[in-house]
């Protein structure tokens, strides 16, 4: 069974600063995709950026992307020139990619942005 | 473009009474169906997901169930509700392509 793990509960950085939140995984699978949903209060999943696994080039979004090493199986999330609209939950979440989209996610970061 | 509905928003339920939370979804045809609890602070943990009228996989055993009666439309129910049902239910939904999209959730509490 494939298994998503974010090790840290908590993080914080200051406004403007960059912050790096980490993910592991584990599977068996060679083609699958992976992803980093953000919560903010409201509560709502707001998808952040997607990776595919077979693309060697780390994904970007503005001021997000990835650090994806497929061989030590991490998905590290970096966030430049944080903003206060950045403090929210960040889910870490994976697909097989013949699953028919069943995701596993991590028990998710708490990222505080200090003013 | 494809929208995903919730209701209710909030909800205050004592224990042992019943549950309905309806999700529809508009914008598309025979998506997957999907609902997940979240305790707070916590992952999500997907409870059922459909792929079709009438069709209900149960991921874990619980006092919920679930129903699609039509192709767009998935409700959550129980028919006595626990304290432990308290938390927060996210409805989703995926049409092919790469990942899931989610509703905007409904907050039970159980008392």
């Amino acid at each position: 069974a494939q298994t998503v793990t974010q090790s840290q509960p908590e993080m914080s950085v200051q406004e403007a600063e960059t912050v790096t939140l980490s993910c592991t995984y584990d599977t068996s699978e060679s083609d699958y995709y992976l992803f980093w949903y953000k919560q903010p209060p409201s509560r709502q999943m707001i998808l952040v950026i997607r990776q595919e696994a077979y693309k060697q080039q780390n994904a970007t979004e503005n001021r997000f992307s990835v650090n994806f090493q497929k061989a030590a199986k991490s998905f590290s999330l970096k966030i430049s020139d944080s903003q206060l609209g950045d403090a929210a939950m960040y889910f870490c979440a994976y697909r097989r990619r013949t699953s028919g989209s069943r995701l596993t996610f991590g028990e998710g970061t708490q990222l505080t942005v200090n003013p | 473009s494809q929208t995903i509905h919730q209701w209710p928003a909030t909800l205050v339920q004592p224990v042992g009474s019943p549950l309905s939370l309806e999700c529809t979804v508009e914008g598309t045809s025979n998506p997957n169906l999907y609902w997940y609890r979240q305790a707070a602070g916590r992952g999500l943990q997907l409870l059922f997901y459909s792929v079709g009228i009438g069709q209900i996989s149960s991921e874990v055993p619980q006092n919920l169930s679930a129903s699609r009666p039509q192709d767009r439309q998935f409700i959550l129910s129980s028919k006595k509700l626990l304290l432990s049902d308290s938390g927060f239910y996210l409805c989703a939904w995926w049409r092919g392509g790469e990942t899931q999209y989610f509703g905007p959730g409904t907050r039970l509490l159980v008392l």
